[in-house]
């Protein structure tokens, strides 16, 4: 079975604080993803990787950066938390020959 | 407009009924879709592909529709199981999954 965790389940930070948002994956896949997701808006793709060291933005990354210096691992970055940043986070890993995506458990972040 | 567009719900049947699900995609040049499940506090899981000449799996019945661009999910004698928040997601291409904002299903005894 594919693990992806993530570090938090939840998290608590305050406006302006630097957060670290961290996901494993234990399938060797090449292609990670990092989501947030919003009641009434879906999943929206922050950030995604297809490689080590690789990234590409996807449809809402202003106020994010991510990090992958193993291919095993995908961070995001909130290098200025805001309120509006409070929401759930979905880190993903995708499947090459089935294109599914396997999700950790979420982060829920609210930034005061 | 958004890129893939699902009617929210809720949907409330009762155990044993059966119940249809739409969804429909604005980009015309879409390559692969797919059924996923998420339950309250949880996340998505999928569910199932769909494919060109519909596909089923026990209950659920998955079709596709490339010329109305909208994708169906029907299940088929409702469990208390079943209840959950079922994405519509549409892959254009490579690395781009795009998912619908959901529609809630509660099964009643």
């Amino acid at each position: 079975d594919v693990k992806v965790t993530q570090s938090s389940r939840y998290l608590v930070k305050r406006t302006g604080e630097k957060v670290f948002l961290e996901c494993v994956q234990d399938m060797d896949h090449e292609n990670m993803f990092w989501y947030r997701q919003d009641p009434g808006l879906g999943l929206r793709l922050i950030y995604f990787s297809y490689d080590v060291k690789m990234k590409e933005k996807g449809d809402i990354p202003e106020g994010y950066s991510v990090s992958r210096e193993k291919k095993e691992r995908f961070s995001l970055i909130l290098e200025s938390a805001s309120t509006n940043q409070t929401s759930m986070y979905l880190c993903a890993s995708e499947s090459p020959s089935r294109a599914e995506q396997f999700f950790g458990p979420g982060t829920r972040l609210t930034v005061l | 407009r958004k890129e893939v567009e699902q009617d929210p719900g809720p949907f409330n049947v009762p155990e044993g009924a059966t119940v249809a699900f739409n969804c429909t995609y604005s980009n015309s040049a879409s390559q692969s879709f797919f059924w996923y499940r998420q339950d309250c506090r949880k996340e998505p899981k999928l569910l199932m592909s769909v494919y060109s000449s519909g596909n089923e799996d026990g209950r659920f019945t998955a079709q596709l529709n490339r010329a109305s661009q909208y994708i169906s999910l029907l299940i088929r004698d409702s469990k208390l199981s079943d209840s959950a928040t079922y994405l519509c997601v549409v892959n254009r291409r490579n690395n781009d999954m795009r998912f619908g904002a959901g529609t809630r299903l509660t099964v009643k005894p």
